[in-house]
């Protein structure tokens, strides 16, 4: 069974300082995708990025980069300089590439501070 | 581009009554999947609808239904209501290719409440 841990509940920054969260997934497929989703408070779910698991390569998206470790199992999201409109959760998700679903972490809770 | 939207935005229901919420796919998407978020929680998958049809089951009971219309919009339906099913209930919808590799839009979701 597919499973994504997210071992920070919550983290509080100042703003202009990174943050970076962390994600560590489980699954037995060779094929699989991973996204990062954010829940501002209003409660919609909106996309951030996504990797597939045979592309390596990590990127930098604006104030966004992800870090992707095959072989411990890790997709680390940072953003940059942050904002305090950066201020919601932050979930990981995993899809296999055998199933129709995507799994969820618990979500960490980011504070940016003025 | 209109996005996913989802109706009502807010639901009060008492336990044993019936509900049904509403899902309209983004432009162009084909799927819908619904899924459950408890408080504090991360969502969790109920079913997915694809060409009308109930192609993916999460753990959740038969109380739980579904139908996908030819418009691609979609329904969740749950019978027999207990307070354990207060919580936001979030659509998504996506293009579908194939298992797993499509990106899931989300809508804004509908907060249930259970007294």
């Amino acid at each position: 069974a597919q499973k994504v841990t997210q071992a920070q509940t919550e983290i509080s920054v100042v703003e202009k300082e990174d943050v970076t969260l962390d994600c560590v997934y489980e699954t037995r497929d060779t094929t699989y995708y991973l996204f990062w989703y954010k829940q501002p408070p209003s409660g919609e779910l909106v996309f951030l990025i996504r990797r597939n698991s045979f592309d390596e390569q990590n990127e930098i998206s604006g104030r966004y980069s992800w870090n992707f470790q095959k072989s411990t199992s890790s997709f680390n999201f940072t953003i940059t300089a942050s904002q305090v409109v950066d201020s919601a959760v932050y979930f990981c998700a995993l899809s296999e590439a055998t199933d129709y679903k995507l799994s969820f972490g618990a979500g960490t809770t980011v504070t940016v501070r003025a | 581009d209109a996005g996913v939207t989802q109706s009502p935005t807010h639901l009060i229901k008492t336990r044993g009554q019936q509900v049904t919420l509403r899902c309209s796919p983004k432009s162009g998407h084909d799927t819908v999947s619904w899924y459950q978020q408890a408080l504090g929680q991360g969502p969790q998958f109920i079913f997915q609808y694809y060409e009308e049809e109930e192609r993916q089951r999460g753990n959740f009971p038969d109380r739980f239904s579904g139908h996908q219309f030819p418009n691609y919009s979609s329904e969740l339906n749950v019978n027999a209501l207990l307070l354990g099913d207060s919580a936001l209930y979030l659509c998504a919808s996506s293009l579908s290719f194939g298992t797993g590799r499509e990106t899931q839009y989300f809508g804004p979701g509908t907060r249930l409440l259970v007294l």
